[in-house]
């Protein structure tokens, strides 16, 4: 069982506030990835990381912002939050490239 | 382009009654293909994945099969707690940095 950590679970903000999404592993994994899902739809790879100072952008634009200062930690950041940015944001980690991805249980964003 | 279809998008069953779920793929060079189980309002939870045409595997009620074209995820004697969206997804050889999804089946099972 997969040992990563997403909060807030729900969040309903206002428009133009300032988001971060946590999300931890503690499987040691190096690779982390961030998915973005609406209901029904598939998901999509918006930011992913190689390791410690490794930020890379995915194949759905997204104006969100990542960083990865620990190992463990890769937090997504919305400096400006709007409706369209409304969705399910799911945080992943691999041990390396090419091995099985877990998720976390997801976070649920909702701007108003 | 790199593609996944799932089939049927959803599927209805009686407890017991065995059935098969399709995923169909279009990859340059296979590195994987996963599947994953995901509840209504959760992260994807990984069941399987398989690596090369004629791989199996199972897990209690589920048995996952590959060929070069498409992967099945066989239901045997379904309960009601199996209900949920099915997702297939591949990841390439040339990029293994992210897994292409379907769009997934979502499987009730009535008792």
């Amino acid at each position: 069982e997969a040992d990563i950590y997403q909060t807030p679970r729900y969040l309903v903000i206002g428009t133009g506030k300032k988001i971060t999404l946590e999300c931890s592993q503690t499987m040691g994994h190096d690779k982390m990835y961030w998915y973005q899902q609406d209901p029904g739809m598939e998901l999509h790879l918006i930011h992913y990381s190689y390791g410690v100072n490794s930020t890379e952008k995915g194949d759905l634009s997204s104006e969100s912002t990542v960083s990865r200062i620990r190992t463990e930690h890769f937090p997504l950041t919305l400096e400006s939050a709007r409706p369209s940015h409304t969705s399910q944001y799911l945080c992943a980690s691999s041990l390396t490239s090419g091995n099985t991805i877990y998720f976390g249980e997801g976070s649920w964003l909702t701007v108003v | 382009e790199d593609q996944v279809t799932q089939s049927p998008e959803a599927l209805r069953l009686q407890e017991g009654e065995s059935s098969s779920l399709n995923c169909s793929y279009t990859v340059s060079g296979l590195r994987g293909l996963f599947w994953y189980r995901q509840d209504p309002g959760k992260g994807p939870e990984f069941l399987f994945t398989l690596y090369s045409a004629g791989e199996e595997k199972e897990k209690e009620r589920l048995k996952a099969t590959l060929t070069k074209k498409e992967s099945f995820l066989h239901i045997t004697a379904p309960k009601p707690e199996d209900s949920a969206t099915y997702l297939c997804a591949v990841q390439g050889s040339y990029n293994t940095d992210k897994l292409i999804f379907g769009t997934g089946t979502r499987l009730q099972v009535f008792p």
